[in-house]
C-alpha cells in the first residue's frame, strides 16, 4: 500500500497570503494518479485537482497542483476567506489511499 | 446538476448488518463507476469499494473484504452497500462518490454525496 504523508499538519495563514501544501508518497506515484480535495466542516470533500496539476471543473485558478514521483504540492496563490479548510491528497495508482490532511487555519 | 444522496445510516450493534443506498441524478448513471468512501469521526478519508459502470467488476479495501458487498441498480440509478458483521471500527460517515472518468474507472472522485453516518455500538 502506498502511504501518503502531508505537511505541515496545520498551516496558520492570513487571507491574501500564499499557501504551500506538501504531499509525499512512500513510493513513486504516476503524476496522472494524484488528486487533491478540500473539505470544510460538516461537508463532503470537493475535488480540486486531478492528474497532479489539472484543475477540476469550477475550481478557481488560484489553486494549482504540481509535482512528480514521490513529491507533490498544492499551492493556493492568495487565500480567500472560503479557502480555510482541510486539504487531502490522494493517490490512485494502486489501491486508493489518502493522506492525513493539512488544515489551513486563520492566523 | 450531479446529485448523489445517501441514506440508510443509523446505530447498529456489533455483528449486525446494515444496507446503505445512494440515489444518483443529473448524469448518465450507467456509464460511471461509483465508489464508497468513509470517514471516521474526526479522522481522515478511507476508500471502501468501487463498482464498475455495468456492475460486473467490484473491488474492496482489505478492511472490508468479505464483509461488505457493493451493488447497483442501473434501472433505478441507485448504488448500494451491504455491510455485514459490523465492527466498532466501521463507525464513520459513508460517502458515495462518482468516479472521475466515464467507462474505465480512474479512482479519483469528482462528485460526492453529503454522507450518511453509521454508528456501530452496543
Amino acid at each position: 500500500e502506498i502511504v501518503l504523508t502531508q505537511s505541515p499538519g496545520t498551516l496558520p495563514l492570513s487571507p491574501g497570503e500564499r499557501a504551500t501544501l506538501s504531499c509525499r508518497a512512500s513510493q513513486s506515484v504516476s503524476s496522472s494518479h494524484l488528486a487533491w480535495y478540500q473539505q470544510k466542516p460538516g461537508q463532503a470533500p470537493r475535488l480540486l485537482v486531478y492528474g497532479a496539476s489539472s484543475r477540476a471543473t469550477g475550481i478557481p485558478d488560484r489553486f494549482s497542483g504540481s509535482g512528480s514521483g514521490t513529491d507533490f504540492t498544492l499551492t493556493i496563490s492568495r487565500l480567500e476567506p472560503e479557502d480555510f479548510a482541510v486539504y487531502y491528497c490522494q493517490q490512485f495508482g494502486s489501491s486508493p489511499t489518502f493522506g492525513p490532511g493539512t488544515k489551513v487555519d486563520i492566523k | 446538476q450531479v446529485q448523489l444522496v445517501e441514506s440508510g445510516g443509523g446505530v447498529v450493534q456489533p455483528g449486525r448488518s446494515l444496507r446503505l443506498s445512494c440515489a444518483a441524478s443529473g448524469f448518465t448513471f450507467n456509464i460511471y463507476a461509483i465508489h464508497w468512501v468513509r470517514q471516521a469521526p474526526g479522522k481522515g478519508l478511507e476508500w471502501v469499494a468501487v463498482i464498475s459502470s455495468d456492475g460486473s467488476n467490484k473491488f474492496y479495501a482489505d478492511s472490508v473484504k468479505g464483509r461488505f458487498t457493493i451493488s447497483r441498480d442501473n434501472s433505478q440509478n441507485t448504488l448500494f452497500l451491504q455491510m455485514n458483521s459490523l465492527r466498532a471500527e466501521d463507525t464513520a460517515v459513508y460517502y458515495c462518490a462518482r468516479d472521475g472518468t466515464s467507462a474505465t474507472p480512474s479512482y479519483y472522485f469528482d462528485y460526492w454525496g453529503q454522507g450518511t453516518l453509521v454508528t456501530v455500538s452496543s
